[in-house]
């Protein structure tokens, strides 16, 4: 079980350049979210989808977009990368909604854009 | 969603227990208490959480004020690897955009040797 994963670990990018990370989870979760975690600060929700094929805005969404076209993988895309997009990743996924549900993270992605 | 509010920093003596308080005087009577750790750079990890009720597991114990107020996360006896910043969040019910968990700044813990 090797639970929540992303690709890459790290990646630098150039102002305008795109890309994609992935987040795979292998417990059959329902929920994925994406969150990013500026220096010195707490997570914030990019954006989360609550089961294949569904996708919404979490509290910063812009310039990301996301898609989960299957259950286990949920993608999130920056298509012109900027400076203030630098910071790190995480994925998390949940079984579902319910309260007694815990979200469990993946180790993270750091990503610098020059 | 209820606010909450932790110190910015504390410090414990390893061996010690460290009692971390979290102050949620909004807080819903639906709304649960989360508590989540990130040690260093990685993924946070959850480690408790609880409605009105006192909780214990292996990592920790969660107690809960009669007014749901505020809440503290005793780790009993602390260890090194228990360094970590450590988040308390208060979760509102699934349904639209509830039910997601909002990170605040934590509290840094630094367990001494």
């Amino acid at each position: 079980n090797a639970g929540v994963t992303q690709t890459p670990k790290f990646r630098v990018l150039k102002t305008g350049q795109s890309m994609t990370l992935l987040c795979a989870q292998d417990m059959n979760h329902e929920y994925m979210y994406w969150y990013r975690q500026d220096p010195g600060m707490g997570l914030r929700l990019i954006h989360y989808s609550v089961g294949e094929g569904t996708t919404a805005k979490g509290e910063v969404p812009d310039g990301y977009n996301v898609s989960r076209l299957k259950k286990q993988n949920f993608l999130l895309g920056l298509e012109s990368a900027a400076p203030s997009q630098t910071s790190v990743y995480f994925c998390a996924s949940m079984t579902s909604g319910r309260m007694t549900d815990t979200q469990y993270f993946g180790p993270g992605t750091r990503l610098t854009v020059l | 969603d209820a606010k909450t509010t932790q110190p910015p920093s504390m410090d414990c003596a390893e061996g010690r227990a460290a009692n971390l308080p979290c102050n949620h005087s909004t807080i819903s009577g639906n709304e649960y208490v989360y508590w989540y750790r990130q040690i260093h750079s990685q993924g946070p990890q959850y480690i408790i959480h609880g409605l009105k009720n006192n909780e214990t597991n292996e990592m920790a114990s969660l107690i809960i004020t009669e007014d749901r107020k505020s809440s503290t996360l005793i780790l009993p006896h602390a260890t090194l690897r228990d360094t970590a910043v450590y988040y308390c969040i208060v979760r509102s019910p699934p349904g639209g955009s509830q039910g997601n968990l909002i990170f605040g700044k934590g509290t840094k813990l630094s367990v001494k040797p």
